[in-house]
């Protein structure tokens, strides 16, 4: 059966410094892939989706940054965290749309 | 572009209520709709879905009709329990590569 995996679930983060979030599928082939981002109170921004390794589509302008370096691999970085960074990120997974997501445990980041 | 509405939150219902949440949806085409549901501090799971005009999809209790003479896809339950305390997401996806488009979500507090 497939699986996602996504780590860490807990981060704390001064303002400035890096990050990287990584997400990854197991029991599936080239998946679609997908980072959404959830602030406080908010609904679901989606951040990056990918269709395949290294296809990356940028749906938001900010300072992060997202990488496929592996079919089942995604990581989502910044080099320098900004407060408004601060919010609950999901990874999530298909194959075909029509199926729905099937979402990560998530990582609730707070940059301090 | 494509766009979901879905009511405004938070809804708070005494244990046994019977529970509608309100989703409708622009969008060209025929896309297929989806509800999600959030646990507290948990990513988000596949409630229910539904790919073509008068489909009902159903899961745990909650059902939702997918009507397309009304652009809308209301969630439903007859009774519900203090374990459906959640955020509930409305979605709808419009072609297969093409990411999911969410609702801002309704949280639902149940007591007893």
């Amino acid at each position: 059966s497939q699986t996602i995996h996504q780590w860490p679930a807990t981060l704390v983060q001064p303002v400035g410094s890096p990050l990287s979030l990584e997400c990854t599928v197991e029991g599936t082939s080239n998946p679609n892939l997908y980072w959404y981002r959830q602030a406080a109170g908010r609904g679901l921004q989606l951040l990056f989706y990918s269709v395949g390794i290294g296809q990356i589509s940028s749906e938001v302008p900010q300072n992060l940054s997202a990488s496929r370096p592996q079919d089942r691999q995604f990581i989502l970085s910044s080099k320098k965290l900004l407060l408004s960074d601060s919010g609950f990120y999901l990874c999530a997974w298909s194959l075909s749309g029509e199926y729905g997501y099937t979402f990560g445990s998530g990582t609730r980041l707070t940059v301090v | 572009g494509d766009s979901v509405t879905q009511m405004e939150g938070p809804v708070t219902l005494s244990e046994e209520a019977f529970l509608t949440i309100n989703c409708t949806y622009t969008a060209t085409g025929y896309p297929s709709l989806f509800w999600y549901v959030q646990y507290p501090g948990e990513g988000l799971q596949l409630l229910l879905k539904a790919t073509k005009a008068d489909d009902k999809g159903s899961n745990k209790g909650f059902e939702a009709t997918y009507r397309k003479e009304t652009t809308s896809f209301h969630l439903e339950k007859g009774s519900v329990q203090v374990s459906d305390s959640a955020v509930y997401f409305c979605a709808l996806l419009n072609s297969g590569n093409t990411p999911l488009v969410f609702g801002k979500g309704t949280r639902l507090s149940v007591i007893a």
